[in-house]
């Protein structure tokens, strides 16, 4: 299996609301990245999880709250979200650390904020 | 600081014509080099990297792309386009500049397109 599995694929939602998106892979990677990536834009890091462990936060507001309950699984939960936070978000994994380890991404959640 | 910098923003050719999109890195040290590719409403795909073994690297689907220290560049080719290459197409870098080797930076991505 060398998919990187992400649900929900698409997702609106208000400003009040609280929703997460999951990610999930069987690859035994143990490096798991959120990335948000605006329309005819580049993929932007957000979070870098190495070994179950939160090791790179690119700065990113609160109301985005990742989490990595285990080897296999990173969630990233959204909170009072703004209109431009409306995005595609992307999961990917990789064996270890990115350096020259491929990155498998998942699909996206195209989420809207209203 | 941009670390990696992709020349046209937008690429088309004919069907059946050479493929070359540009990539640029700044950076004295070689860092480590990919090229992705994302087709409408997908994830990004990679299509080769660089590991320092060879300066011509091969990948998947017939492209290549050859390392050049002295010009700082890893530009990406395919001798015959297909109608099924039109796509994005994103170059990136690990451990180079601000990044830490934990990091993969995108560039800003060429939109290929293939005339028929």
């Amino acid at each position: 299996d060398t998919e990187v599995t992400q649900t929900p694929k698409h997702l609106v939602m208000g400003m009040t609301n609280k929703k997460s998106l999951k990610c999930e892979q069987h690859m035994g990677h143990r490096a798991m990245y959120w990335y948000k990536q605006k329309a005819k834009k580049p993929p932007e890091l957000m979070f870098v999880y190495s070994y179950e462990k939160l090791s790179i936060n690119e700065s990113v507001p609160s109301r985005f709250s990742p989490e990595c309950p285990n080897s296999s699984l990173l969630n990233l939960h959204l909170h009072a979200l703004q209109p431009e936070d409306s995005a595609l978000y992307l999961c990917a994994s990789s064996a270890a650390g990115a350096t020259n380890e491929k990155l498998f991404f998942g699909s996206g959640t195209q989420l809207s904020v209203l | 600081a941009q670390s990696v910098t992709q020349l046209g923003s937008h690429v088309s050719v004919s069907e059946g014509a050479l493929v070359l999109l540009r990539c640029n890195y700044s950076s004295s040290v070689p860092p480590y080099l990919f090229w992705y590719v994302q087709y409408p409403n997908q994830g990004l795909q990679l299509l080769l990297k660089y590991t320092s073994a060879a300066t011509l690297v091969k990948g998947i689907n017939g492209f290549e792309a050859e390392f050049k220290k002295s010009e700082t560049s890893f530009h990406l080719t395919k001798p015959s386009a297909h109608m099924s290459d039109a796509a994005e197409y994103f170059c990136a870098v690990s451990g180079v500049g601000e990044t830490s080797y934990d990091k993969v930076i995108f560039g800003p991505g060429t939109s290929l397109s293939v005339i028929p």
